[in-house]
């Protein structure tokens, strides 16, 4: 267990839908991380927050948004879902915002898009 | 542009046996590569992080080297177990890049009885 906390596991819906992941960091880590891996593909990196802020991009859709609350859980949004968003969605988070700091993953939550 | 190559894709061996998984990678300015474990369905887990001045790096039975010249990493197995069964995954990462990590497409590794 890594200590990171993500609900739900698991999520079913429609195209054109909307919905929320969330994650709790590690106690103690301010950074947290979001990572897209669909079928059969590797994970890209999608946002890091550090502290409430938002620290890098790297291929988040513009459907999708996120952020990080004061009690530094963060929240995925992903909006006018597609078909091609079905993936596992994963957090993770660090004590540090540098790259050289150990990322800790969660569990995944796996979105299906029908 | 970033780019990290890993080899084989998959790859099949016989418990007790060892193997050996590459990664090529072009990012740059380099600052440094972790290898990962990827239990199917489950989030990744770090095996070992290497910077720049590191060329070998061990946990158990996995052993880690780095060669920054030829921007070549290899990670190899010892006496595999069937708990060996995963993906394996290169990421690097470059510095003053915005802390994006670059990862490779992993390698899957099947250990048989």
């Amino acid at each position: 267990d890594s200590g990171v906390t993500q609900t739900p596991k698991h999520l079913i819906t429609a195209t054109g839908q909307r919905v929320t992941l969330r994650c709790s960091p590690r106690s103690g880590d301010l950074s947290v991380y979001w990572y897209q891996q669909s079928l059969d593909q590797g994970l890209q990196f999608l946002i890091q927050y550090y502290n409430g802020e938002e620290r890098a991009k790297g291929n988040i859709l513009e459907r999708f948004s996120a952020q990080q609350f004061p009690d530094l859980h963060s929240e995925l949004n992903l909006s006018s879902l597609e078909l091609g968003d079905s993936a596992l969605y994963f957090c993770a988070s660090s004590v540090g915002e540098g790259s050289t700091y150990e990322q800790y993953f969660g569990p995944g939550t796996r979105l299906t898009v029908t | 542009k970033n780019q990290v190559e890993q080899s084989p894709q998959s790859l099949i061996i016989l418990e007790g046996k060892n193997c050996t998984l590459q990664c090529n990678y072009t990012v740059s300015p380099f600052s440094n590569l972790r290898w990962y474990k990827q239990d199917t369905g489950r989030g990744p887990v770090s095996l070992t992080i290497m910077t720049f001045s590191e060329n070998t790096k061990s946990n158990g039975r996995y052993t880690a080297t780095l060669d920054a010249d030829t921007k070549q990493s290899s990670l190899h197995i010892t006496a595999s177990q069937l708990s060996d069964s995963a993906s394996y995954i290169c990421v690097v990462s470059a510095r003053a890049a915005g802390n994006k990590l670059t990862f490779g497409g992993g390698t899957r590794v099947l250990v048989k009885p």
